[in-house]
Protein backbone atom coordinates (compact mmCIF):
# COMPACT_ATOMS: atom_id res chain seq x y z
CA UNK A 1 0.00 0.00 0.00
CA UNK A 2 1.92 3.54 -0.80
CA UNK A 3 2.18 5.54 1.65
CA UNK A 4 2.47 9.38 2.25
CA UNK A 5 4.57 10.27 4.73
CA UNK A 6 5.05 13.88 6.67
CA UNK A 7 7.25 14.97 9.45
CA UNK A 8 7.44 16.09 12.09
CA UNK A 9 4.50 13.74 13.47
CA UNK A 10 4.28 16.90 16.34
CA UNK A 11 5.98 20.09 16.79
CA UNK A 12 5.49 22.78 19.59
CA UNK A 13 6.71 26.19 18.24
CA UNK A 14 6.81 29.55 20.36
CA UNK A 15 4.11 31.86 18.75
CA UNK A 16 5.49 34.39 16.11
CA UNK A 17 8.13 31.26 15.01
CA UNK A 18 8.48 30.30 11.84
CA UNK A 19 7.15 26.56 10.82
CA UNK A 20 7.87 23.75 8.19
CA UNK A 21 5.81 21.19 7.78
CA UNK A 22 7.34 18.71 5.36
CA UNK A 23 5.49 15.81 3.30
CA UNK A 24 6.97 12.95 0.95
CA UNK A 25 3.73 12.27 -1.69
CA UNK A 26 4.11 8.77 -3.28
CA UNK A 27 6.65 9.24 -6.25
CA UNK A 28 4.33 9.26 -9.24
CA UNK A 29 1.47 11.45 -8.01
CA UNK A 30 1.30 14.89 -9.74
CA UNK A 31 -1.32 16.87 -7.46
CA UNK A 32 -0.43 17.76 -3.60
CA UNK A 33 -2.80 19.13 -0.83
CA UNK A 34 -2.39 19.87 2.62
CA UNK A 35 -5.58 20.28 4.87
CA UNK A 36 -5.90 20.92 8.22
CA UNK A 37 -7.86 20.00 11.19
CA UNK A 38 -8.53 22.36 14.37
CA UNK A 39 -9.31 20.11 17.88
CA UNK A 40 -12.97 19.59 17.59
CA UNK A 41 -13.26 20.79 14.24
CA UNK A 42 -13.38 19.83 10.61
CA UNK A 43 -11.06 19.38 8.84
CA UNK A 44 -10.93 21.95 6.43
CA UNK A 45 -8.72 22.18 2.56
CA UNK A 46 -5.96 24.44 2.76
CA UNK A 47 -4.25 24.63 -0.73
CA UNK A 48 -3.73 22.27 -3.75
CA UNK A 49 -0.55 22.02 -5.87
CA UNK A 50 -0.03 21.07 -9.29
CA UNK A 51 3.25 21.66 -11.83
CA UNK A 52 5.05 24.08 -9.41
CA UNK A 53 2.15 25.95 -8.94
CA UNK A 54 -0.71 26.90 -6.57
CA UNK A 55 -4.16 25.89 -8.56
CA UNK A 56 -6.34 26.46 -5.54
CA UNK A 57 -6.21 28.03 -1.89
CA UNK A 58 -9.09 28.54 0.48
CA UNK A 59 -9.51 31.87 2.50
CA UNK A 60 -7.65 30.24 5.23
CA UNK A 61 -4.59 30.07 3.06
CA UNK A 62 -3.36 33.81 3.83
CA UNK A 63 0.12 35.37 3.07
CA UNK A 64 1.29 33.52 6.05
CA UNK A 65 1.00 30.42 4.64
CA UNK A 66 3.29 29.18 1.62
CA UNK A 67 3.77 25.58 -0.13
CA UNK A 68 7.03 24.72 -2.32
CA UNK A 69 7.99 21.14 -3.76
CA UNK A 70 11.98 21.82 -3.56
CA UNK A 71 13.13 18.83 -5.35
CA UNK A 72 11.41 15.81 -6.78
CA UNK A 73 10.39 14.53 -3.41
CA UNK A 74 9.37 16.77 -0.64
CA UNK A 75 6.08 18.95 -0.77
CA UNK A 76 6.14 21.31 2.18
CA UNK A 77 4.31 23.68 3.99
CA UNK A 78 5.53 26.87 5.32
CA UNK A 79 3.69 29.13 8.23
CA UNK A 80 5.68 32.44 8.26
CA UNK A 81 4.64 33.93 11.73
CA UNK A 82 2.41 30.85 13.68
CA UNK A 83 -0.56 32.72 16.10
CA UNK A 84 -1.78 30.53 18.47
CA UNK A 85 -4.91 29.68 16.25
CA UNK A 86 -2.56 27.69 14.22
CA UNK A 87 -2.34 24.86 16.31
CA UNK A 88 -3.81 21.92 14.35
CA UNK A 89 -3.57 18.59 12.79
CA UNK A 90 -1.59 19.54 9.32
CA UNK A 91 -2.32 16.89 6.56
CA UNK A 92 -0.67 16.01 3.42
CA UNK A 93 -2.05 14.30 0.78
CA UNK A 94 -1.70 13.66 -3.34
CA UNK A 95 -3.20 12.10 -6.09
CA UNK A 96 -1.85 10.43 -9.33
CA UNK A 97 -4.07 12.65 -11.10
CA UNK A 98 -7.06 15.16 -10.50
CA UNK A 99 -10.57 13.66 -11.47
CA UNK A 100 -12.13 10.13 -10.53
CA UNK A 101 -10.53 8.52 -13.25
CA UNK A 102 -9.89 5.01 -13.27
CA UNK A 103 -7.60 3.61 -10.11
CA UNK A 104 -7.28 7.44 -8.85
CA UNK A 105 -7.95 8.28 -5.14
CA UNK A 106 -6.41 10.28 -2.72
CA UNK A 107 -3.96 9.20 -0.18
CA UNK A 108 -3.50 11.15 3.16
CA UNK A 109 -0.75 11.16 5.38
CA UNK A 110 -0.92 10.66 9.27
CA UNK A 111 -0.67 14.25 9.68
CA UNK A 112 1.55 16.55 11.44
CA UNK A 113 0.34 18.39 15.27
CA UNK A 114 1.11 21.69 15.63
CA UNK A 115 1.25 23.46 18.92
CA UNK A 116 1.86 26.98 19.24
CA UNK A 117 2.67 28.18 22.54
CA UNK B 1 -21.70 25.30 -1.74
CA UNK B 2 -20.98 21.70 -0.85
CA UNK B 3 -21.85 21.26 2.60
CA UNK B 4 -22.29 17.69 4.69
CA UNK B 5 -23.61 17.14 7.84
CA UNK B 6 -23.20 13.79 9.71
CA UNK B 7 -26.30 13.81 12.08
CA UNK B 8 -24.34 11.85 15.32
CA UNK B 9 -21.30 13.27 16.28
CA UNK B 10 -21.22 9.72 18.85
CA UNK B 11 -22.53 6.18 17.74
CA UNK B 12 -22.57 3.18 19.77
CA UNK B 13 -22.89 -0.29 19.30
CA UNK B 14 -21.89 -4.20 20.16
CA UNK B 15 -19.91 -6.20 18.53
CA UNK B 16 -21.56 -8.04 15.61
CA UNK B 17 -24.24 -5.75 15.14
CA UNK B 18 -25.04 -3.68 12.46
CA UNK B 19 -23.71 -0.38 11.82
CA UNK B 20 -25.11 3.19 10.93
CA UNK B 21 -23.46 6.35 10.20
CA UNK B 22 -25.91 9.46 8.62
CA UNK B 23 -24.73 11.39 6.50
CA UNK B 24 -26.76 14.24 4.36
CA UNK B 25 -25.20 16.41 1.69
CA UNK B 26 -25.78 19.69 0.05
CA UNK B 27 -24.51 19.99 -3.13
CA UNK B 28 -25.65 22.71 -6.14
CA UNK B 29 -23.90 20.66 -8.60
CA UNK B 30 -23.87 16.69 -9.32
CA UNK B 31 -22.03 15.95 -6.13
CA UNK B 32 -18.94 13.03 -5.32
CA UNK B 33 -19.36 11.63 -1.71
CA UNK B 34 -16.66 9.59 -0.17
CA UNK B 35 -16.63 8.56 3.54
CA UNK B 36 -13.27 8.17 5.04
CA UNK B 37 -11.97 6.32 8.29
CA UNK B 38 -9.44 7.52 10.67
CA UNK B 39 -8.25 5.14 13.60
CA UNK B 40 -6.20 7.31 16.70
CA UNK B 41 -2.58 8.34 15.39
CA UNK B 42 -3.54 7.36 12.00
CA UNK B 43 -3.75 9.51 8.88
CA UNK B 44 -7.08 9.14 6.67
CA UNK B 45 -8.33 6.15 4.60
CA UNK B 46 -10.51 6.27 2.20
CA UNK B 47 -13.24 4.06 2.51
CA UNK B 48 -15.43 4.06 -0.18
CA UNK B 49 -16.78 6.79 -2.78
CA UNK B 50 -19.75 7.78 -4.81
CA UNK B 51 -18.71 9.12 -8.41
CA UNK B 52 -22.01 9.35 -10.47
CA UNK B 53 -21.82 5.82 -11.15
CA UNK B 54 -24.04 3.02 -8.94
CA UNK B 55 -25.64 4.18 -6.09
CA UNK B 56 -24.73 1.60 -3.83
CA UNK B 57 -21.20 1.71 -3.64
CA UNK B 58 -19.46 -1.28 -1.70
CA UNK B 59 -15.96 -0.21 -0.19
CA UNK B 60 -13.75 -1.98 2.25
CA UNK B 61 -13.48 -3.94 5.37
CA UNK B 62 -17.50 -4.72 4.50
CA UNK B 63 -18.73 -1.17 4.46
CA UNK B 64 -21.11 0.04 2.07
CA UNK B 65 -23.01 3.59 1.29
CA UNK B 66 -26.12 4.20 -0.75
CA UNK B 67 -26.47 7.58 -2.86
CA UNK B 68 -30.43 8.93 -2.46
CA UNK B 69 -30.73 11.41 -4.36
CA UNK B 70 -34.15 12.32 -3.36
CA UNK B 71 -33.17 12.52 0.57
CA UNK B 72 -29.87 14.18 -0.19
CA UNK B 73 -28.56 11.22 1.90
CA UNK B 74 -24.97 9.26 1.58
CA UNK B 75 -25.44 7.11 5.11
CA UNK B 76 -22.56 4.42 5.79
CA UNK B 77 -23.54 0.90 6.84
CA UNK B 78 -21.91 -2.36 7.91
CA UNK B 79 -24.02 -5.49 8.27
CA UNK B 80 -21.48 -6.56 11.89
CA UNK B 81 -19.47 -4.33 13.71
CA UNK B 82 -16.01 -5.38 14.57
CA UNK B 83 -13.98 -4.09 17.41
CA UNK B 84 -11.42 -2.68 14.86
CA UNK B 85 -13.93 -0.33 13.44
CA UNK B 86 -14.10 1.40 16.58
CA UNK B 87 -13.04 4.98 14.86
CA UNK B 88 -13.94 8.56 13.83
CA UNK B 89 -15.82 8.44 10.05
CA UNK B 90 -16.11 11.43 8.11
CA UNK B 91 -18.13 11.95 5.36
CA UNK B 92 -17.21 13.87 2.37
CA UNK B 93 -18.65 15.95 -0.47
CA UNK B 94 -16.55 17.07 -3.63
CA UNK B 95 -17.56 19.36 -6.08
CA UNK B 96 -17.50 17.02 -9.11
CA UNK B 97 -16.07 19.64 -11.24
CA UNK B 98 -12.75 20.02 -9.26
CA UNK B 99 -12.28 16.50 -8.69
CA UNK B 100 -10.01 15.59 -5.42
CA UNK B 101 -9.19 19.85 -5.64
CA UNK B 102 -10.98 20.62 -2.68
CA UNK B 103 -12.61 18.12 -0.57
CA UNK B 104 -15.76 19.80 2.14
CA UNK B 105 -15.61 17.41 5.36
CA UNK B 106 -18.05 16.97 7.83
CA UNK B 107 -17.59 17.65 11.64
CA UNK B 108 -17.15 13.41 11.81
CA UNK B 109 -18.76 10.35 13.78
CA UNK B 110 -17.03 8.32 16.83
CA UNK B 111 -18.10 5.22 16.26
CA UNK B 112 -17.74 2.93 19.27
CA UNK B 113 -17.47 -0.64 19.51
CA UNK B 114 -18.39 -2.61 22.98
CA UNK B 115 -17.44 -6.47 23.14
Amino acid sequence: EPEVTQTPSHQVTQMGQEVILRCVPISNHLYFYWYRQILGQKVEFLVSFYNNEISEKSEIFDDQFSVERPDGSNFTLKIRSTKLEDSAMYFCASTRDRGYTSGNTIYFGEGSWLTVV
Amino acid sequence: AQSVTQLDSHVSVSEGTPVLLRCNYSSSYSPSLFWYVQHPNKGLQLLLKYTSAATLVKGINGFEAEFKKSETSFHLTKPSAHMSDAAEYFCVVSDGDTGFQKLVFGTGTRLLVSP
